[in-house]
């Protein structure tokens, strides 16, 4: 069954530095997202994108995140200037419509030291 | 704006019995879509069942149904036949429909053990 893959599954790095999320999405999905997850803490909605821009993000997403689709395949989230509160649970999503069921990445553990 | 609000942050369930789980959500909408996802340790989420706000039926995906009361606000799941399987964390999430890409709205969760 087609899965949403997300690398590292951890990812450790110190503040003030450049992080690369990775995500693969399903292969014939056309809508992608980003969310995060602080520690105990609800799953909150980064931003979504759609034929190579973003459709809508939230107040979270700001000037240090970015997303890109960079080849056919892959789905990036970056964020430039990383700050300890930064530090959560980052899961990718894909769907294949616009209000299609969400198909969701077993998620990258940031930690900002 | 919608909100979700799981209020038992853990419960346990014996293998075989049924159990609960509770959510509610406020909204000025009258038309979305309302969402259990199951996440199992260390594992992705994976849908366990949806719900049409405009259809007065309650979804049943096998041994897993909803109470949907919409007046009240309220999507519950109920979970027959408790499996050890069914151990995880369940989210409630709300997606108002028609508004580009359409973001999923959650609740904070609700950590499942199943006991043997």
């Amino acid at each position: 069954e087609p899965e949403v893959t997300q690398t590292p599954s951890h990812q450790v790095t110190q503040m003030g530095q450049e992080v690369i999320l990775r995500c693969v999405p399903i292969s014939n999905h056309l809508y992608f997202y980003w969310y995060r997850q602080i520690l105990g803490q609800k799953v909150e909605f980064l931003v979504s994108f759609y034929n190579n821009e973003i459709s809508e993000k939230s107040e979270i997403f700001d000037d240090q995140f970015s997303v890109e689709r960079p080849d056919g395949s892959n789905f990036t989230l970056k964020i430039r200037s990383t700050k300890l509160e930064d530090s959560a649970m980052y899961f990718c999503a894909s769907s294949e419509a616009e209000e299609g069921i969400q198909y969701f990445g077993a998620g990258t553990r940031l930690s900002v030291l | 704006a919608q909100t979700v609000t799981q209020s038992q942050p853990e419960m346990s369930v014996q293998e075989a019995e049924t159990v609960t789980l509770s959510c509610t959500y406020d909204t000025s909408e009258s038309n979305y879509y309302l969402f259990w996802y199951k996440q199992p340790p260390s594992r992705q989420m994976i849908l366990v069942i949806r719900q049409e706000a405009y259809k007065q039926q309650n979804a049943t995906e096998n041994r897993f149904s909803v109470n949907f009361q919409k007046a009240a606000k309220s999507f519950s799941l109920k979970i027959s036949d408790s499996q050890l399987g069914d151990t995880a964390m369940y989210f409630c999430a709300f997606m108002k429909p028609y508004s580009g890409n359409t973001p999923l709205v959650f609740g904070k969760g609700t950590r499942l053990s199943v006991i043997a």
